[in-house]
């Protein structure tokens, strides 16, 4: 149950795009479509901003959209914010029927 | 609105136990799967265990098998972690988390801190 390997961080100016990369194995990432993203500001709980590679829950902003390809995800944010500072993590189902992180990335708008 | 509120951390001796409770409101809890996170200080998140929206079945991260044991009460709307044989690497705010159904977790609690120290 190694944790999936995100970047430690990334960085954007107001307006521009970032993507955060997540990479694991085919036993996880690269064998289901059961990828999910997370945003978390100090202090606070998780919030869901995509799940199953690319779909987006109710309230969360078009500017978030997911993707995979082969063993790795990507988390796009466009149109950088201000208030999109905070860190990142992406989720996996595994074969073991167990479930998996990221690292986690932290972003940092410039 | 859906809310999971969590309760019974504190602080407790190494090879101690301790039991978080997280009652939830404004679902029908027992059609939901359920999860357990926890986070280290300044650490990242670590899944811990899910039991199925049915009791059927239940999974437990490496790190915790054999010491910890989710449970769920649907008449109290409530999952249970019972966490025994303590380390201080178990110390973190831990977090209930409601399955979307899609292996996500869409709705969390606000965490309750666990703290293993002698």
């Amino acid at each position: 149950q190694s944790a999936l390997t995100q970047p430690a961080s990334v960085s954007g100016s107001p307006g521009q795009s970032i993507t955060i990369s997540c990479t694991g194995t085919s036993s996880d990432v690269g064998g289901y479509n059961s990828v999910s993203w997370y945003q978390q500001h100090p202090g606070k709980a998780p919030k869901l901003m995509i799940y199953d590679v690319s779909k987006r829950p109710s309230g969360v902003s078009n500017r978030f959209s997911g993707s995979k390809s082969g063993n790795t995800a990507s988390l796009t944010i466009s149109g950088l914010q201000a208030e999109e500072e905070a860190d990142y993590y992406c989720s996996s189902y595994t074969s073991s029927s167990t479930y998996v992180f990221g690292t986690g990335t932290k972003v940092t708008v410039l | 609105q859906v809310q999971l509120v969590e309760s019974g951390g504190g602080v407790v001796q190494p090879g101690g136990s301790l039991r978080l409770s997280c009652t939830a409101s404004g679902l029908t809890f027992s059609k939901h799967g359920m999860h357990w996170v926890r986070q280290a200080p300044g650490k990242g998140l670590e899944w811990v265990t899910f039991i199925r929206y049915d009791g059927s079945n239940k999974y437990y991260a490496d790190s915790v098998k054999g010491r910890f044991t989710i449970s769920r009460d649907d008449s109290k709307n409530t999952v249970y972690l019972q966490m025994n044989s303590l380390r201080a690497e178990d110390t973190a705010v831990y977090y209930c988390a409601k399955d979307k159904g899609t292996t996500a977790y869409d709705i969390w609690g606000q965490g309750t801190m666990v703290t293993v120290s002698s």
